[in-house]
């Protein structure tokens, strides 16, 4: 039992390039969520997907695309990378109807744009 | 506008003492609140929780305060271990699927 395993665990990409960060979970949760983290702040939202099928914008999903593949994969896609998305980037899962929205969360992708 | 706010970046206890990290909020309508650890180079992991009904919880060595009042709550840690050296974030929840997070407590136990 893995867990939630992201990949890469590092990226370093020029301004313009694309790239998908991967993220796959084995617990059968339903609902999965996109985070990034950048220095002195908290994790902020990106997208989340309730369920298989489904996603939704968060707080910051300017720039970002997502998908859900099936329910154990959630990827995140960065068309034309900008230095403004160097950050640290989390996946995370939860289970259905968890209470209190405890997430688990994948080791994160480190991401430089320079 | 920063709906979760830990002011203190960093707080250094001495082993075997009592930790004590801080959070403060804004929005009532929070209906839960979390604590999550990460240590360097991992993912957060679940700490503990409180419903905003409640005032107090406790798991172990861990409570979690909750005054509403003062749209506040804290995380006590006792006794502190080297092990809890780690960023302590608080998070609420807005929905089913949203959480809001402060920017973490970096805690240093003293040995």
């Amino acid at each position: 039992n893995a867990g939630v395993t992201q990949t890469p665990k590092f990226q370093v990409l020029k301004t313009g390039q694309s790239m998908t960060l991967q993220c796959a979970q084995d617990m059968n949760h339903n609902s999965m969520y996109w985070y990034r983290q950048d220095p002195g702040m908290g994790l902020r939202l990106i997208y989340y997907s309730a369920s298989e099928g489904t996603t939704d914008k968060g707080e910051v999903p300017n720039g970002y695309n997502v998908s859900r593949l099936n329910k154990r994969e959630f990827s995140l896609r960065l068309e034309s990378a900008a230095p403004s998305q160097t950050s640290v980037y989390f996946c995370a899962s939860t289970p259905e109807r968890a209470v209190p929205y405890e997430q688990y969360f994948g080791p994160g992708t480190r991401l430089t744009v320079t | 506008d920063q709906q979760v706010k830990q002011n203190s970046p960093s707080l250094s206890v001495q082993e075997g003492r009592i930790s004590i990290l801080n959070c403060d909020y804004t929005n009532s309508m929070f209906d839960y609140f979390l604590w999550y650890k990460k240590y360097p180079a991992e993912g957060p992991t679940f700490l503990i929780s409180i419903s905003s009904i409640k005032d107090k919880n406790e798991d172990g060595r861990f409570t979690v305060f909750l005054n509403k009042s003062a749209k506040h709550l804290s995380l006590h840690i006792v006794p502190s271990q080297p092990g809890d050296s780690a960023v302590y974030f608080c998070a609420a929840s807005v929905s089913n699927y949203q959480l809001i997070w402060g920017a973490g407590t970096k805690l240093i136990i003293k040995p």
